[in-house]
């Protein structure tokens, strides 16, 4: 079983749906991540969070939202999304910023 | 413009000979690289890394060399197994503080048994 784990699994959602991704991780790190992996591209990094505080947004649109209630738990709101934005969209957590990253399983997002 | 490039999205090799998947990387800033590996339906888990304080490091089955004049890395798996099929990235992170982890677009290995 995975340390970090993401719910939904899989989502379909029209372009006016409001819906939301979660990720709880059991492994106690301070730094919770979304990435973004589409088709034939690499893993793109959405947004980080260092102790609860966004410490990075990577130039993503703002019908993205994350939210970062706690250190064990991260959200992604999502609002009148695009088809393009279907991708498979990965949390992750790490001990610190610096330190090698653990991947939940992932949220296969579909936009219709 | 990608600054980790892994150029070669699939390789093939036969059970029990070595495995080279190969990375290269554009940005001298980069001081810390790592490997992952994805099954499908799971997310990426993390293999080996390497600082660029060194050229080499290894575990197990599993060895990463470091060729900062030529701005390459590779993973060598040796010997490969079927459970090794999977996708593989390479990552990189700039020296600085920087949380960002930039990753290549991966290379799937097959196993053939």
């Amino acid at each position: 079983e995975t340390g970090v784990t993401q719910t939904p699994r899989h989502l379909v959602m029209g372009m006016t749906n409001k819906k939301s991704l979660k990720c709880e991780q059991h492994l106690g790190h301070n730094a919770m991540y979304w990435y973004k992996q589409s088709a034939k591209k690499p893993l793109e990094l959405m947004f980080v969070y260092s102790l609860e505080e966004r410490v990075e947004n990577n130039s993503v649109p703002s019908r993205f939202s994350p939210e970062c209630p706690n250190s064990s738990h991260l959200f992604l709101h999502l609002h009148t999304l695009q088809p393009e934005d279907s991708a498979l969209y990965l949390c992750a957590s790490s001990q610190d910023a610096r330190r090698e990253l653990f991947f939940g399983e992932g949220s296969r997002l579909t936009v219709l | 413009d990608q600054q980790v490039k892994q150029n070669s999205p699939s390789l093939s090799v036969q059970e029990g000979r070595i495995s080279i998947l190969n990375c290269d990387y554009t940005n001298s800033m980069f001081d810390y690289f790592l490997w992952y590996k994805k099954y499908p339906a799971e997310g990426p888990t993390f293999l080996i890394s390497i600082s660029s304080i060194k050229d080499k490091n290894e575990d197990g089955r599993f060895t990463v060399f470091l060729n900062k004049s030529a701005k390459h890395l590779s993973l060598h798996i040796v010997p490969s197994q079927p459970g090794d099929s999977a996708v593989y990235f390479c990552a990189a992170r700039s020296k600085g503080g920087s949380e960002k982890l930039v990753f290549g677009k991966g290379t799937k290995l097959t196993v053939n048994p």
